[in-house]
This record gives structure tokens, C-alpha cells and sequence, in this order.
């Protein structure tokens, strides 16, 4: 149990596109996903909070109008990178919150690497 | 806000030894605690997590870690690894009522046949 899957695994984009990059629960409900980055021997750093029905919480110096999140569903949340130039690659990884039995996890997808070309 | 530190970046060992790695957090109040591993190419798992109760947890794949509660630490450990354990590992922490996670910068354990 506790699968989150994430499409597409890899993408290459030309500079100034915008790519879209799905995160979805596949045997739970989320009510919470989370959005991070990972840079080349970093650790992961949280981008936003995503919450379903209700408007993302960006951390601090995250630009909410470049990065577009949309949790429609308790199994799915959007991130979209708009108008993406090529600092904007990277390794983009979702979590789902998973709240069973009062214990509070998150699960993580396998990721999606981002290229701007 | 909470932060965890990792020390020993890159870890080198031969197979049957024994693996500590350190993860210390700066909170002043209760937290909730993971360890996270990620295989060459895979993504990130849970190894184990720590919410309540006996300080010394057991998780997957022989790992345990120890909550010390006092020192603000909960190092993982495994007795003898393998070269399947080559990996690398995530200390995350949690404010309790705060499902942010604060990630340490990770140790890449590589484990020589």
C-alpha cells in the first residue's frame, strides 16, 4: 500500500514552454501532496504544500505564479511549471500525506526530471 | 521552524560491517521522525519512522534507529550490510501538528562487495 506514481518520469522542454507533471495516490486518499526539489547532491527542499479543494501554501521564495499547483482530487495534484528556462531543471518529487491510525507519513513518487533546453 | 543535520556525507564500508549514520534535529518540541532510503535510480522510500512509544524502532531490511530524546538524535544503524544497502539515506523530521518535513542533506553509503 502506499503507492504514488508520478507522469512523466523524464521531460525535455524548450525554454519558455510550460510543462505540466502529475502526482497521484493510487491506493490511498490525500488529502495533503507535497512538492519538492531536488538539486545534485542536496537534500530535497519543499516547495509547496498542496492541499485538496483549497489553494497551495508556497514556502518562502517559491514563486507561486511560476510554479501552478492544482490539487483537484484526493488523488491527484498537479505541478506546472510555466514559462520554464533552463534553471528551472531539476528533479521535481511529490509526496502524499498518508494519515493512518495516527500515524502521519508521506510517500514519496519516484520523481520527474525536468530539462530545459 | 525544525532543521536536521547529517555528518559523514559519504560513507565507504565492505560488506558485514557495521553502518551508524548520525542525524541530529534543532527543535525545542515534540516531533515525529523518518528515515528515508533511496536506491541508485529509485525513488524515495520509507525505512522507518518513529511517533511514539519505545525509542528504539525497527524497520525494514534489518535497520533499526534509536531516539534519543536528550540529544536531539536519531541515528540509524545495521549490524552487518550489504551491498544491496548502497544507497542513499534521508533523516526528515516533523513538528508534531506540522506534516512539513525538514529533510537533512542525506549520506551516500556505498557498500563494497
Amino acid at each position: 500500500g502506499a503507492v504514488v506514481s508520478q507522469h512523466p518520469s523524464r521531460v525535455i522542454c524548450k525554454s519558455g514552454t510550460s510543462v505540466k507533471i502529475e502526482c497521484r495516490s493510487l491506493d490511498f486518499q490525500a488529502t495533503t501532496m507535497f512538492w519538492y526539489r531536488q538539486f545534485p547532491k542536496k537534500s530535497l527542499m519543499l516547495m509547496a504544500t498542496s492541499n485538496e479543494g483549497s489553494k497551495a501554501t508556497y514556502e518562502q521564495g517559491v514563486e507561486k505564479d511560476k510554479f501552478l499547483i492544482n490539487h483537484a482530487s484526493l488523488t491527484l495534484s498537479t505541478l506546472t511549471v510555466t514559462s520554464a528556462h533552463p534553471e528551472d531543471s531539476s528533479f521535481y518529487i511529490c509526496s502524499a500525506r498518508n494519515v493512518v491510525r495516527s500515524t502521519d507519513t508521506q510517500y514519496f513518487g519516484p520523481g520527474t526530471r525536468l530539462t530545459v533546453l | 521552524a525544525q532543521s536536521v543535520s547529517q555528518h559523514n556525507h559519504h560513507v565507504i564500508l565492505s560488506e558485514a560491517a557495521s553502518l551508524e549514520l548520525g542525524c541530529n534535529y534543532s527543535y525545542g518540541g515534540t516531533v515525529n521522525l523518518f528515515w528515508y532510503v533511496q536506491y541508485p535510480g529509485q525513488h524515495l522510500q520509507l525505512l522507518l519512522k518513529y511517533f511514539s512509544g519505545d525509542p528504539l524502532v525497527k524497520g525494514i531490511k534489518g535497520f533499526e534507529a534509536e531516539f534519543i530524546k536528550s540529544k536531539f538524535s536519531f541515528n540509524l544503524r545495521k549490524p552487518s550490510v550489504q551491498w544491496s544497502d548502497t544507497a542513499e539515506y534521508f533523516c526528515a523530521v516533523t513538528a508534531r501538528g506540522n506534516n512539513r518535513l525538514a529533510f537533512g542533506k542525506g549520506n551516500q553509503v556505498v557498500v563494497i562487495p
